[in-house]
């Protein structure tokens, strides 16, 4: 298995551009979830998706950050327009939810480093 | 609403030296719990789990109980090596998880 595949690995734009940031989950599972990890704040969870739909997004900072799952097999955040204060390492992760879901862990991507000027 | 606490980083410590890094929690229901490991450049990855009060996770020589009573689960190593040295997060699931700020280990050699 390939993992949890992120794209792309580092991203550096200027303020007011869009940014979409890419994820591939483990086949066959079916949640997925993004974090943000900055130095100050530690790791955030942005929002997670059960079977394609989306559950709790309280973590999105604002209307500013937006994230689609179309299929099983892709999804995106997008942040339109950036701002420097949204430089972080974004983190994609996937998990299993059938039987017994409390225990199965998430499996993390190598994460995109976001660095906006 | 649940949360998970894990003491502040860094932790210094010299090869085969005992390590414990404190972790507490407050959930309602029964969640399962995590001790995840970042290495620099890489994103998390499961180091050890426990499901259900008593169990107890280990792995890599790294072990943790899940303890209702104290609502605790304590990473513990007997001897630390410098491959190591990264930063660990406590964290619990009860659908999405919750993780703890991390703490950064150091092993010196």
């Amino acid at each position: 298995d390939a993992g949890v595949i992120q794209s792309p690995r580092h991203e550096v734009t200027e303020m007011g551009q869009e940014v979409t940031l890419r994820c591939k989950p483990i086949s066959g599972h079916n949640s997925l979830f993004w974090y943000r990890q900055t130095m100050m704040r530690g790791l955030e969870l942005l929002i997670y998706f059960n079977n394609n739909v989306p559950i709790d997004d309280s973590g999105m900072p604002e209307d500013r950050f937006s994230a689609k799952m179309p299929n099983a097999s892709f999804s995106t955040l997008k942040i339109q327009p950036s701002e420097p204060r949204d430089s972080a390492v974004y983190f994609c992760a996937s998990s299993s939810r059938t039987g017994g879901s409390l225990g199965s862990p998430l499996h993390f991507g190598n994460g995109t480093r976001l660095t906006v000027t | 609403g649940n949360s998970v606490t894990q003491m502040e980083g860094p932790v210094t410590l010299s090869e085969e030296a005992f390590l414990t890094i404190n972790c507490t929690y407050t959930a309602t229901g029964y969640p399962s719990l995590f001790w995840y490991v970042q290495y620099p450049g890489e994103g998390l990855q499961l180091l050890l789990k426990a499901t259900k009060a008593d169990d107890k996770g280990s792995n890599k020589g790294f072990e943790a109980t899940y303890r209702k009573e104290t609502t605790s689960f304590h990473l513990e190593k007997g001897s630390v090596q410098v491959s190591d040295s990264a930063v660990y997060f406590c964290a619990l699931r009860d659908d999405k998880i919750i993780f703890g700020k991390g703490t950064r280990l150091h092993i010196l050699p």
